[in-house]
């Protein structure tokens, strides 16, 4: 079954640390990736989508994202966080097939220390 | 503009009663629609999902079930609820090849 996997549940980082959170996901053929974050008592908001083309996608609010496609992999990064990213980070795949539905991770709460 | 609403925000039901939360959407025309379910330390689940009206496709066994009257319009129910359906209940809509875009959420406790 297609699936993706986000393995850092927790993630503890103080401020100006950079910071990667890894995501994986289980389908052979093409895929759109998004990671999704959700900040306490809000909804879900969109960072950044790739669809095609460059494989480094840029997003709001400094992140970017690296597909590699050869890992299964579309990897969060911010080379410096701030206290304002402490939230809960979805990374999400929809699969080009008949369904098409959209699939999330489990999602990796980040933690940060001022 | 294509906006999603989503109600109500919260709701405190007991054991044993119904559920109806009510999702719908403006500005667009037969999007797929979403149910999700984000209980408290886990990840989202999805509950349900909508090509079309009338379309129904159910991804986990639960006394839930969904509903779509209307094209732009859909339903989350329950006959009878139980102490594990507290959560946080997210209704959801796409249209092809375009990014998920997610009403504000309902957050149900069931007391």
């Amino acid at each position: 079954a297609q699936s993706v996997s986000q393995h850092n549940h927790h993630v503890i980082l103080s401020e100006a640390a950079s910071l990667e959170l890894g995501c994986n996901y289980s389908y052979g053929g093409t895929v759109n990736l998004f990671w999704y974050v959700q900040y306490p008592g809000q909804h879900l908001q969109l960072l950044l989508k790739y669809f095609s083309g460059d494989p480094l996608v840029k997003g709001i609010k400094g992140f970017e994202a690296e597909f590699i496609k050869s890992k299964f992999s579309f990897n969060l990064r911010k080379p410096s966080v701030q206290w304002s990213d402490t939230a809960e980070y979805f990374c999400a795949v929809i699969p080009y097939s008949s369904a098409s539905k959209i699939i999330f991770g489990s999602g990796t709460r980040l933690s940060i220390r001022p | 503009s294509q906006t999603i609403h989503q109600w109500p925000a919260t709701l405190v039901q007991p054991v044993g009663s119904p559920l109806s939360l009510e999702c719908t959407v403006e500005g667009t025309s037969n999007p797929n629609l979403y149910w999700y379910r984000q209980a408290a330390g886990r990840g989202l689940q999805l509950l349900f999902y909508s090509v079309g009206i009338g379309q129904i496709s159910s991804e986990v066994p639960q006394n839930l079930s969904a509903s779509r009257p209307q094209d732009r319009q859909f339903i989350l129910s329950s006959k009878k609820l139980l102490l594990s359906d507290s959560g946080f209940y997210l209704c959801a809509w796409e249209e092809w090849n375009s990014p998920l875009h997610f009403g504000n959420g309902t957050r149900l406790t069931v007391t």
